[in-house]
């Protein structure tokens, strides 16, 4: 069965500090990624996908994530967050017309 | 496009009532998800359709639950008879898909339900 494992719960950082979210899944056929942002009090919105060529992607607001089929792996990279960047982000997979959604990562930036 | 449009943006009602959610997709997606949303349980799927036809309602919580679309525009979630574990924001989505392939979901502003 299809599942996406994101490892961490909830993570704060300070501004300027690195950033990567894991995310995984299990799934044996061919998939499309995607991770998808929700700032408070909003509704989720597309923040990058991958579909084909490239496993690096990069996204709006300076996230970037690489697809790394080998470890099945699709795990979200800002160099340096800002203070707006706190958000739940979601990494989901879609294969076999099915879509799987991770629990979500709270993200609280410090200022 | 004004994106995918849900109302009622906020519903307070009193357990026992019926409650229905509106939603109105992206003109030209095929295919529409209904999701649940708290602090407890997180972001679930409840159902989604592709060109009109339920394909997964797995997610649904019990029978008090249904959801229909009756056309590629109009989509409804009703709750009968409400309960306050069913205070929730619920979101509906829209995409695209076809030919084993799913788009990016484009996700509405959600109905924010309160039952007391």
């Amino acid at each position: 069965a299809q599942s996406v494992s994101q490892h961490n719960h909830h993570v704060i950082l300070s501004e300027a500090a690195s950033l990567e979210l894991g995310c995984n899944y299990s799934y044996g056929g061919t998939v499309n990624l995607f991770w998808y942002v929700q700032y408070p009090g909003q509704h989720l919105q597309l923040l990058l996908k991958y579909f084909s060529g490239d496993p690096l992607v990069k996204g709006i607001k300076g996230f970037e994530a690489e697809f790394i089929k080998s470890k099945f792996s699709f795990n979200l990279r800002k160099p340096s967050v800002q203070w707006s960047d706190t958000a739940e982000y979601f990494c989901a997979v879609t294969g076999d017309d099915k879509i799987i959604f991770g629990k979500g990562t709270r993200l609280h930036i410090l200022p | 496009d004004a994106g995918v449009i849900q109302s009622p943006r906020h519903e307070v009602t009193e357990m026992g009532q019926e409650v229905t959610l509106r939603c109105k997709p992206i003109s030209g997606h095929n295919s529409l998800f209904w999701y649940r949303q708290t602090m407890m349980r997180g972001l679930e799927l409840l159902i989604y359709f592709n060109n009109n036809v339920p394909i997964d309602d797995s997610g649904m919580p019990e029978d008090r639950f249904s959801a229909k679309m009756p056309n590629a525009s109009f989509s409804t979630l009703k709750i009968q008879p409400s309960e306050p574990r069913d205070s929730a924001v619920y979101f509906c989505a829209s995409s695209l898909m076809g030919g084993g392939i799913s788009y990016e979901q484009y996700f509405g502003p959600g109905t924010r339900l309160t039952v007391t």
